[in-house]
């Protein structure tokens, strides 16, 4: 059982360039969210979704788009890279809304 | 008040020491609280959910003041490998009042030394 697996790992960004990274999870988990942690900070919540076909902004969407085309898939896609987005990436599932996350490994983004 | 709100720490201990972190959250109609630990340049991991009547896990335990809107988690004979960021987590609400998503502190840091 692998939970969630984003790639990937590390990646260094040019400013202007855009990536998508990737999240899949096999738990059937219907909510799936992505998270940015920056140094020292907390997490804070970019996008979520609730279901296949369904996304919603979270607390810092600007500069980022998804999409959940499929239960176990939800990709993170920037657009423009800045320096801003120098952070880690950080996907989770559940089942329900407040029912624990269980958290990918973590993309590390560096914008230079 | 912020929705979740921890001492940042660092808490530094000798082993085997008990070392009690708290955390108070904004929205009195929350239901659902956790612990997650965060090791250095890991991702969160469930440590343990937090029960109205308190829970045990071993040499951690939980506890939940609805009143007071306060966490507690208190970990005991601390060891090395304890050495973490302990984020609390409580969830959010919906404007139609459901149960909404998590909300993470920003952490509190333990560091055990020998």
């Amino acid at each position: 059982n692998a939970g969630v697996t984003q790639t990937p790992k590390f990646r260094i960004l040019k400013i202007g360039q855009s990536m998508t990274l990737q999240c899949t999870q096999d738990m059937n988990h219907n909510y799936m969210y992505w998270y940015r942690q920056d140094p020292g900070m907390g997490l804070k919540l970019i996008y979520y979704s609730v279901g296949a076909g369904i996304t919603d902004k979270g607390e810092v969407p600007n500069g980022y788009n998804v999409s959940r085309s499929t239960t176990e898939d939800f990709p993170l896609r920037l657009e423009l890279a800045a320096p801003s987005q120098t952070s880690v990436y950080f996907c989770a599932s559940s089942p329900t809304a407040s029912y624990g996350y269980t958290f990918g490994s973590g993309t590390r983004l560096t914008v230079v | 008040r912020k929705e979740v709100e921890q001492d940042p720490g660092p808490f530094n201990v000798p082993e085997g020491a008990t070392v009690a972190f708290n955390c108070t959250y904004s929205n009195s109609a929350s239901q659902s609280f956790f612990w997650y630990r965060q090791d250095c340049r890991k991702e969160p991991k469930l440590l343990m959910s937090v029960y109205s009547s308190g829970n045990e896990d071993g040499r951690f335990t939980a506890q939940l003041n609805r009143a007071s809107q306060y966490i507690s988690l208190l970990i005991r004979d601390s060891k090395l490998s304890d050495s973490a960021t302990y984020l609390c987590v409580v969830n959010t609400l919906n404007y139609g009042g459901s149960q909404g998503n998590l909300i993470f502190g920003k952490g509190t840091k333990l560091s055990v030394k020998p």
